[in-house]
């Protein structure tokens, strides 16, 4: 079965410096992969998401992250965050390009300090 | 063009009570998901609903069932009611297999 790692809890970070965000998948084929982000008390905002194709992929807000079938991971990244950016992030896989049921991680918090 | 919309925002049962959450799809979407995000969890996959029929479940009991209507609107119920029930409800849709866009959730909270 799927199964999707983040590996932080939480994460602080400074405004204006960048940011990495950690996922890790387990699936035996190509996994179709997303990173969500979720604001407080609000539903999952679709931040990118990687088929094929390129390896990097750019989303909204200024993400982007990079697939890594050697390492199993698809990391999120940000040059320079924002404090708007604090928010809860999930990483997800699909296990069809119908991604008919999405595995979520456990998510990463994070908070930005001025 | 409105997003996905869900009701009630929040609610309130108690434990061997029935409920019943409503979703209406993105314009243009005709698949609707159903997920359970427990407070501090990533969200679990309960069910999907193509063309009025239930296309996958997840590892959730009967007690939660659902209905999609022909205009692609979709129905969560869950009965007898437990403590462990509370949570936040999220639809998301889709058109056919692309990708699933979430709406706002519904707070549910089982006392």
């Amino acid at each position: 079965a799927q199964s999707v790692t983040q590996p932080d809890i939480h994460i602080t970070v400074s405004e204006g410096a960048s940011l990495e965000l950690r996922c890790n998948y387990s699936y035996g084929a190509t996994p179709y992969l997303f990173w969500y982000v979720q604001s407080p008390g609000q539903g999952l905002q679709l931040l990118l998401k990687y088929f094929s194709g390129d390896t990097l992929v750019q989303g909204i807000k200024g993400f982007e992250a990079e697939f890594k079938r050697s390492q199993s991971s698809f990391n999120l990244r940000k040059p320079s965050v924002h404090w708007s950016d604090a928010a809860e992030y999930f990483c997800a896989v699909a296990d069809t390009f119908g991604n008919e049921k999405l595995t979520f991680g456990t998510g990463t918090r994070l908070t930005i300090i001025p | 063009d409105a997003g996905v919309t869900q009701s009630p925002t929040h609610l309130i049962k108690t434990r061997g009570q029935q409920v019943t959450l409503r979703c209406s799809p993105k314009s243009g979407h005709d698949t609707v998901s159903w997920y359970q995000q427990a407070l501090g969890q990533g969200p679990q996959f309960i069910f999907q609903y193509y063309e009025e029929e239930e296309r996958q479940r997840g590892n959730f009991p009967d007690r939660f069932s659902g209905h999609q209507f022909p205009n692609y609107s979709s129905e969560l119920n869950v009965n007898a009611l437990l403590l462990g029930d509370s949570a936040l409800y999220l639809c998301a849709s889709s058109l056919g297999s692309q990708t699933q866009y979430f709406g706002p959730g519904t707070r549910l909270l089982v006392l």
